[in-house]
Order: C-alpha cells, then sequence, then structure tokens
C-alpha cells in the first residue's frame, strides 16, 4: 500500500464517536481554505471548503470552523466510521494567489469498531 | 466517467534516467498541477497550467520539465537532475484557475515513481 503519512500524528477513535482534526495555517493572508481526504494509495479528494468572511460551515457529517485570529481551522467528523479511516489534509490559498493550493503535513485519522 | 488518469501506477527507474509520467483529463478543465507527495510531509506544488501551451513552476520545480500540448494532458518528466525523486506524484486538475469560482482540484490516484 501507500507508504504516505508513515509519520504523521495520529487520531484514534472509536467507531460512532465525533472526531476533530485540527491544523494551524500559516499564512495571514490567506482567505480560502479546504479540507481533503486521503485514503490509502489514492489521490485526495475534497471534503468541504470555507472562506475567511466564515466562522463556520456545515456538510454531511463534517464541519469546518475557522478561527482567524490564531489562524486555525478543524474539520469536525460527526458519528466517525470506518471509512472515515484516511490520512486528512487542510489546504489554504493566500489572497489574490489563487494559483498556489498551500498543503499541510495531514493527519491520519484511525477509527476502530 | 470523467476523471483523471495517471499512469503508470507503480515506476522504477534507474539512477541518471529520466522518466515521464502520464496525467490525462477527460473532465474539460482549463488548469493542471504536479504535485509532490512525501512521507510525512503534505502536498507540494512542482509545475502549473493554467491554458493550453502555457505552465509556471510551482515550489519545487527543479529537476522537472512539463508541457500542455493539449487541454487533456499534462505530462510530467522527472529528469536526472532531480536528486530525490523517489515519492508518489498526484495530477490535479481544476475548471479554471482554482479559486475564482471553487477551489477544488480533482486528483488522480497518483504516480509512485521508485528510483533504484
Amino acid at each position: 500500500g501507500e507508504s504516505v503519512g508513515l509519520h504523521l500524528p495520529t487520531l484514534s477513535v472509536q467507531e460512532g464517536d465525533n472526531s476533530i482534526i485540527n491544523c494551524a495555517y500559516s499564512n495571514s493572508a490567506s482567505d480560502y481554505f479546504i479540507w481533503y481526504k486521503q485514503e490509502s494509495g489514492k489521490g485526495p479528494q475534497f471534503i468541504i471548503d470555507i472562506r475567511s468572511n466564515m466562522d463556520k460551515r456545515q456538510g454531511q457529517r463534517v464541519t469546518v470552523l475557522l478561527n482567524k485570529t490564531v489562524k486555525h481551522l478543524s474539520l469536525q467528523i460527526a458519528a466517525t466510521q470506518p471509512g472515515d479511516s484516511a490520512v486528512y489534509f487542510c489546504a489554504e490559498y493566500p489572497r489574490g494567489g489563487y494559483n498556489k493550493l498551500i498543503f499541510g503535513a495531514g493527519t491520519r485519522l484511525a477509527v476502530h469498531p | 466517467d470523467g476523471g483523471i488518469t495517471q499512469s503508470p501506477k507503480y515506476l522504477f527507474r534507474k539512477e541518471g534516467q529520466n522518466v515521464t509520467l502520464s496525467c490525462e483529463q477527460n473532465l474539460n478543465h482549463d488548469a493542471m498541477y504536479w504535485y509532490r507527495q512525501d512521507p510525512g510531509q503534505g502536498l507540494r506544488l512542482i509545475y502549473y497550467s493554467q491554458i493550453v501551451n502555457d505552465f509556471q513552476k510551482g515550489d519545487i520545480a527543479e529537476g522537472y520539465s512539463v508541457s500542455r500540448e493539449k487541454k487533456e494532458s499534462f505530462p510530467l518528466t522527472v529528469t536526472s537532475a532531480q536528486k530525490n525523486p523517489t515519492a508518489f506524484y498526484l495530477c490535479a486538475s481544476s475548471p479554471r484557475l482554482a479559486g475564482l469560482d471553487t477551489g477544488e482540484l480533482f486528483f488522480g490516484e497518483g504516480s509512485r515513481l521508485t528510483v533504484l
């Protein structure tokens, strides 16, 4: 399988619990943020996005929270399922720099039955 | 089905050899990107292209080259000048320069290059 994520921080949760994955972004000028999910051996998949004029955005079982004061982003997954096991990346677009999506290092989510 | 196809999925290369990774999309997207992924790190941008016959260097372009002769194709060549080419390479596309509308990038399944 894919060796990406061997040294990533890992969040272990029980199936059915809520998960919170955190991300500190680097550029205070960034104004658009995206969460991606990457399963082993596959390319990343879009989960949810949020722009800097919002503090919170909800999707199906997922919520993204943005705290611009401390440059912090979080992804909340409700009722975590085994299929949620993957590496999760936050990514940011600097304002005016929409040609360059900057990815964080990622967090591995391990869901236990 | 529409999507992005990368090939080969696995590739082995001897030191000193160039190798080309293929990326084809049938999504009719204007913009295409190449990222490199190493264990314990996020994705790093190698090259991107906003339109046919135009491309720009990303953060780690040294030792790589690309071409964009057709809208649907954006091949990446890993040259012998790339000092540490063993990595997972991801191709992506977006409808236009990401950020003007949705920022979502659509990724392929990746190509794993191993230099022996």
